[in-house]
């Protein structure tokens, strides 16, 4: 149990452009989701707070226009990053949480922006 | 935030005992401590959490003096896979959710070999 899925695996897209990134609980609803972002050989960092049917909640230094997250329901947050640069390439990771502390962890999407 | 401090790397040999002890001066009270695993572009992998004592699944053990201002990550005879990061994490509850935010520091990179 308690498996997240991301889609893609990887993306590769042209500068300017737009991608989006889907996280998905597969057998059970989370209210809460986090977006992570992380670098060659550097730890991971956290991005924003997802919570269905609200607003993400973004940490400082995260441009939220850029990083455009939606949480529409209890098993699905998308990230889409907006005109999209090279400086953005990176792994990004979702995780999501079963209860109060068990947070579960997708297997990442890699993002090369050309 | 309550921030980690743990060693940036260790190496080990298979079939060796070993301690990743991580320090958390600043601890909530309510505050978990959580181990993750990571492998190269993948996820996080959950390993275990405590509150205090001792804890012990399948795979490690964790210890928490009674002042919880540290613990230590023991991993029974290594094996060559075992070789990844590992991190030490000191959740936030989210007072809206009470989710926990995880905020991940450098990691422990642990080498083991033949």
């Amino acid at each position: 149990g308690a498996v997240v899925s991301q889609h893609p695996s990887w993306v590769i897209c042209k500068s300017g452009t737009s991608v989006k990134i889907e996280c998905r609980s597969l057998d059970f609803q989370a209210t809460t989701m986090f977006w992570y972002r992380q670098f060659p050989k550097q730890s991971l960092m956290l991005m924003a707070t997802s919570n269905e049917g609200s607003k993400a909640t973004y940490e400082q230094g995260v441009e939220k226009d850029k990083f455009l997250i939606n949480h529409a329901s209890l098993t699905l947050s998308t990230l889409t990053v907006t005109s999209a640069h090279p400086e953005d390439s990176s792994f990004y990771i979702c995780s999501a949480t079963e209860g109060p502390r068990e947070q579960y962890f997708g297997p990442g999407t890699r993002l090369t922006v050309t | 935030l309550a921030k980690t401090t743990q060693p940036i790397s260790m190496d080990s040999y298979e079939g060796q005992e070993v301690n990743i002890t991580c320090s958390h001066n600043n601890i909530a009270t309510n505050d978990y401590i959580t181990w993750y695993q990571q492998f190269p572009s993948q996820g996080p992998r959950f390993i275990i959490q405590g509150y205090k004592t001792k804890v012990t699944n399948e795979v490690a053990s964790l210890f928490i003096p009674a002042d919880r201002k540290s613990s230590t990550l023991s991993l029974p005879r290594v094996s060559l896979s075992d070789t990844a990061v590992y991190y030490c994490l000191v959740g936030v509850t989210l007072m809206n959710t009470g989710f926990q935010k995880l905020v991940f520091g450098t990691g422990t990179r642990l080498l083991v070999s033949p």
